[in-house]
């Protein structure tokens, strides 16, 4: 059973370019998180999906940044017009089951972006 | 300020060594969990303890939770070099979206030998 797989691994982007983050979550988990890490600091939560819906947006910018999680294919979070400060390491995690307090989130390994 | 903070920010001690490193938090939890991140890499989750749970272990991993100080330990014992990573505490709300982390700025933890 493959854990959640995140791609490119590395992404390098000059500014006012697109940026497109994919994750595919563990088989058999429906339900999606991106984190953002940005240099020695911690995750910050960014946005919860399920398939079709966005259950939670709190932590992503109003501007530029938006996901989604298909019926089909991966979670994809893009950034539009990139900017240095959007170099990081972006997180994505799933878990098998509704919104639970105990669901464990699995890791995907990340990908980071250098905007440069 | 900032949600969940881990001191120290850094800790170096050498091989077979034990490790503690603390948690704050600021809002009402329903558990905090630890994860452990080597450099470059994904995270793993070590360990879950509920509100209501006060200790808890897991192989060399011991956990304390002290909700009236919003505070938690990890401790690792007879550390190894392998060890050596940085370590998030992560909390999951009360209220809200239930599955949402809120992570701490984590201990950088280096074992030599």
């Amino acid at each position: 059973n493959a854990g959640v797989m995140q791609n490119p691994r590395h992404l390098v982007r000059r500014r006012g370019q697109e940026a497109r983050l994919r994750c595919s979550p563990m088989k058999g988990h429906s339900h999606v998180y991106w984190y953002r890490q940005l240099p020695e600091e911690g995750l910050k939560f960014m946005v919860y999906l399920q398939k079709e819906n966005i259950i939670d947006e709190s932590g992503m910018p109003k501007e530029r940044f938006s996901a989604e999680f298909p019926k089909e294919g991966p979670s994809i979070l893009r950034i539009q017009q990139v900017v240095r400060g959007d170099s990081a390491a972006y997180f994505c995690a799933s878990s098998p089951r509704p919104g639970g307090p105990d669901n464990e989130q699995f890791f995907g390994p990340g990908t980071r972006l250098t905007v440069l | 300020s900032q949600q969940g903070e881990e001191d120290p920010q850094a800790l170096s001690i050498q091989e077979g060594e034990n490790a503690t490193m603390n948690c704050s938090y600021k809002t009402s939890i329903n558990n905090l969990q630890w994860y452990r991140q080597n450099s470059g890499r994904g995270l793993v989750h070590l360990i879950l303890i509920r509100s209501n749970e006060r200790e808890k272990h897991s192989g060399r991993l011991r956990v304390t939770l002290d909700t009236s100080k919003k505070s938690s330990s990890l401790l690792i014992t007879a550390s190894r070099a392998a060890d050596t990573a940085s370590y998030f505490c992560a909390t999951v709300p009360n209220t809200g979206t239930a599955s949402k982390l809120t992570f701490g700025t984590g201990t950088r933890l280096q074992v030599t030998l």
